[in-house]
């Protein structure tokens, strides 16, 4: 059974940058077939929308969201099987739970690849806040 | 920004069974792209509970299902328990947004 947990300072400073860690056990980043995901959650009470932020691949490929990406970097560590998330320049609006992920491959009838996350981390807050 | 759109509440008593729609357009699931949905308890996680548009994980019961149609998909669940009162999301990809995952607006389901 694949197990994620990630870890990272829970307040950060506005301007400043968000650094988290992705540690796996039970599986190996290395493996084929599989994207390590960053996705967030803003705080709230419920139906707080999932935002994906993005994937390296086990090819070390790495895709991001569109609306974020001029901030981002997704990395991985092989030697110690964990993969890192960086955001910079960071707002209250960044403000989220965020979770580390693994998608898999899924190539649907399209022959489009739709990755979905079948394994994911408990979360971690994150408070941008000086 | 959620280019899916779902219904903010559901509810249902023990033992119906209820639908929750995920409504897209022309970029997402309209351009042939398949519907996951996740299972979200309080203060946990999100729970792959469909993917594909209609396959389960192992170890989900046969009580939720996944379809999907033009634009559109829906998740059901039938039978429905105490346990399943939780906010569930659907997900895609958007060509528009360079193939972006995205996710659904979010749906709790009540159990009166």
């Amino acid at each position: 059974q694949v197990q994620l947990q990630e870890s990272g300072p829970g307040l950060v400073k506005p301007s400043e940058t968000l650094s988290l860690t992705c540690s796996v056990s039970g599986g190996s980043v290395n493996s084929n077939n599989y994207y390590w995901t960053w996705i967030r959650q803003p705080p709230g009470n419920g139906l707080e929308r999932l935002e994906w932020i993005g994937y390296i691949s086990y090819s070390g490929i790495t895709k991001y969201n569109t609306a974020l990406q001029s901030r981002v970097t997704i990395s991985v560590d092989t030697s110690k099987n964990q993969f890192s998330l960086r955001l910079s320049s960071v707002t209250a609006a960044d403000t989220a739970v965020y979770y580390c992920a693994r998608a898999f491959d899924y190539f649907d009838s399209s022959g489009y690849n739709d990755r979905p996350c079948d394994f994911w981390g408990q979360g971690t807050l994150v408070t941008v806040s000086s | 920004q959620s280019v899916l759109t779902q219904p903010p509440s559901v509810s249902g008593a023990p033992g119906q069974r209820v639908t929750i729609s995920c409504t897209g357009s022309s970029s997402n699931i309209g351009a042939g792209y398949d519907v996951h949905w996740y299972q979200q308890l309080p203060g946990t996680a999100p729970k792959l509970l469909i993917y594909g548009n209609n396959n389960r994980p192992s170890g989900v019961p046969d009580r939720f299902s996944g379809s999907k149609s033009g634009t559109s998909a829906s998740l059901a669940i039938t039978g429905l328990q105490a346990a399943d009162e939780a906010d569930y999301y659907c997900q895609s990809s958007d060509s528009s947004l360079s193939g972006n995952c995205v996710f659904g607006t979010g749906t709790k389901v009540t159990v009166l």
